[in-house]
């Protein structure tokens, strides 16, 4: 099984308040990713990481950045969070063409 | 762009009956083509896999075979149980090693007793 983690679970957040959704790895995978999931299910990449101090952008624009200061760690921050930042965010780690993905942020901005 | 099509849902069926949820796609190279679900409340998990033209990949009595004559990549599974109720993803590997995945917008099933 995979040792993906991503916290919290659940977070309801005011309007213009910085948020950063941790995802952590314990299985030494170089390539991250972010993907957001809308209400419809369709999942969409947001940013992805091939190793340490390497982040991309994805195929969908996002407000957010991320950052890979260690192999492990692959956090997402919202430096202001609005109503339409609200959604589900996988987070994910690759080994070669397999997907591990965590159980997601779901996210709710008021 | 590559792109992925699956069939719309909601499926529901009942326990035992036959399977189908299709998936074609768009896209230049030779992809892998994958299925993933997702079980409430859970992340995703690879179901099965094809790496090129009429490969068959198989799991949990889930099928899927890569056609590359109709850019197809349907699921089937012949007795479908309660516990395979979720969300069914097909999803296209970009070509190049990057492991980008394309995914469908999703097919719900829902299996009654």
């Amino acid at each position: 099984e995979a040792d993906i983690y991503q916290t919290p679970r659940y977070l309801v957040i005011g309007t213009g308040k910085k948020i950063t959704l941790e995802c952590s790895q314990t299985m030494g995978h170089d390539k991250m990713y972010w993907y957001q999931q809308d209400p419809g299910m369709e999942l969409h990449l947001i940013h992805y990481s091939y190793g340490v101090n390497s982040t991309e952008k994805g195929d969908l624009s996002s407000e957010s950045t991320v950052s890979r200061i260690r192999t492990e760690h692959f956090p997402l921050t919202l430096e202001s969070a609005r109503p339409s930042h609200t959604s589900q965010y996988l987070c994910a780690s690759s080994l070669l063409e397999k997907l591990f993905f965590g159980s997601g942020t779901q996210l709710s901005v008021l | 762009g590559d792109s992925v099509t699956q069939m719309e849902g909601p499926v529901t069926l009942s326990e035992e009956a036959f399977l189908t949820i299709n998936c074609t796609y768009t896209a230049t190279g030779y992809p892998s083509l994958f299925w993933y679900v997702q079980y409430p409340g859970e992340g995703l998990q690879l179901l099965l896999k094809a790496t090129k033209a009429d490969d068959k990949g198989s799991n949990k009595g889930f099928e899927a075979t890569y056609r590359k004559e109709t850019t197809s990549f349907h699921l089937e599974k012949g007795s479908v149980q309660v516990s395979d109720s979720a969300v069914y993803f097909c999803a296209l590997g970009e070509s190049g090693g990057y492991n980008k995945l394309i995914f469908g917008a999703g097919t719900r099933l829902a299996v009654h007793p």
